[in-house]
């Protein structure tokens, strides 16, 4: 079982729509957990942290369910620049972050 | 303006020959750290680096070296390259460790490395 388990996608939505992505770690003992955003062949940037009581970035939101050891992300009304791929990221241990494989959402038109 | 530099951006080598992929930072970050990014599997850590001098092995170290002589600069050294080390690389740095919680990291813009 991986570490960190993202549905590769893609996931094609029209924009204005609302979409969901889910995350599962393995690691019970993980206190850190983020969403970077990954954009085609360059660097992943931060998007948000997540903490226990969930947080709301503007059209962004992430929760996080430790008892089901899993993290969401909720993009509400999608916008044609929210196309990307969306990295899980999860604590592993002392200095380490483990990186799920990505969700790729495409918005069209 | 602050930022992660990475050079060469691509790269195609041969096996065996010694290769050496460049990161430098401008933010004065004690945390700086390689990954490796292949289709499917997610960004795996190669090597970090908590300070000058201090360096340790991530998940994929084998086959890979690194220094960090200076704060700003922290190299990844392929020794012998070989075709399994075909990837895109990344440096990143950071000014906080996990224990604050609060943990961003900045990324270089990548190396794109083949190895024939």
């Amino acid at each position: 079982r991986k570490e960190v388990e993202q549905d590769p996608g893609p996931f094609n939505v029209p924009e204005g729509a609302t979409v969901a992505f889910n995350c599962t770690y393995s690691n019970s003992a993980s206190q850190s957990f983020f969403w970077y955003r990954q954009d085609c062949r360059k660097e992943p940037k931060l998007l948000m942290s997540v903490y226990s009581s969930g947080n709301e970035d503007g059209r962004f939101t992430a929760q996080l369910n430790r008892a089901s050891q899993y993290i969401s992300l909720l993009i509400r009304d999608s916008k044609l620049s929210d196309s990307a791929t969306y990295l899980c990221v999860v604590e592993g241990g002392y200095n380490k972050l483990i990186f799920g494989a990505g969700t790729r959402l495409a918005v069209h038109p | 303006e602050a930022q992660v530099t990475q050079n060469p951006r691509y790269l195609i080598t041969v096996t065996g020959k010694k290769l050496t992929v460049t990161c430098s930072q401008n933010m004065n970050h004690e945390y700086m750290s390689w990954y490796r990014q292949d289709p499917g599997l997610g960004l795996r850590q190669i090597y970090y680096s908590m300070n000058v001098e201090v360096t340790d092995k991530g998940d994929v170290p084998e086959g890979y070296k690194v220094s960090r002589k200076e704060k700003r600069n922290f190299p990844l050294i392929l020794e012998s390259p070989s075709p399994n080390q075909t990837s895109l690389y990344f440096c990143a740095s950071s000014s906080k460790t996990i224990r604050d919680r609060a943990y961003e990291q900045y990324f270089g813009p990548g190396t794109r490395l083949t190895v024939t």
